[in-house]
């Protein structure tokens, strides 16, 4: 089975701090992404990567970077965290252009930033 | 007009009975669609997808396609309790695209 792995489920940080969010995925996937959730805002994402040192602005990057150095590991940096950043954040990858296979998704990482 | 809508519920279906989650989507070209599984405070997994117009089933679930009405529904037969979840459609808009565009989820209660 394909696994993706997010280093933390739960997260508190102090506003202002540098956020560190990452994820690996072990099936050679092209594509990762990542996404926040939040109650009645549905899935929104972030930034995502189809390769390599690759990445794409999604539709919210205000206040996030990425990094691909590795084709297995996706990092999201909330720079300066902020109280509404407060959020799940949720990490998925996919193969090739994710038209048969969709996507997978990793189990999460609930930041909230006091 | 959003890229992919669906009903957000919540729907309250009975122990036994057939659940019916429907979906629209924008774009005559998209090419697959995906239905997620969600429970509270989890994360999405991948239940179903289907690329052809007509039924696809699985067990205890069908996806249905029209491309032509750009629709997709799924059935969910002899729904459970452990069946209660935000389901998710998510499509795949156009040949090469790398992105899936996400409905906002209907959440589906299943009373015992």
């Amino acid at each position: 089975d394909v696994k993706v792995t997010q280093s933390s489920r739960y997260l508190v940080k102090r506003t202002g701090e540098k956020v560190f969010l990452e994820c690996v995925q072990d099936m050679d996937h092209e594509n990762m992404f990542w996404y926040r959730q939040d109650p009645g805002l549905g899935l929104r994402l972030i930034y995502f990567s189809y390769d390599v040192k690759m990445k794409e602005k999604g539709d919210i990057p205000e206040g996030y970077s990425v990094s691909r150095e590795k084709k297995e590991r996706f990092s999201l940096i909330l720079e300066s965290a902020s109280t509404n950043q407060t959020s799940m954040y949720l990490c998925a990858s996919s193969f090739g252009t994710g038209l048969y296979y969709g996507y997978t998704f990793g189990s999460g990482t609930r930041l909230t930033v006091v | 007009q959003k890229e992919v809508e669906q009903n957000s519920g919540p729907l309250s279906v009975p122990e036994g009975a057939i659940a019916s989650l429907n979906c629209t989507y924008s774009d005559r070209g998209s090419q697959s669609f995906f239905w997620y599984r969600q429970y509270s405070g989890k994360s999405p997994e991948l239940i179903m997808s289907i690329y052809s117009n007509g039924d696809k089933e699985d067990g205890r679930f069908t996806a249905q396609l029209n491309k032509a009405s750009q629709y997709v529904s799924l059935l969910i037969r002899d729904s459970q309790p452990s069946d209660s979840a935000t389901y998710l459609c998510a499509v795949n808009m156009r040949p090469g695209a790398q992105k899936l565009v996400f409905g906002q989820g209907t959440r589906l209660t299943i009373n015992p």
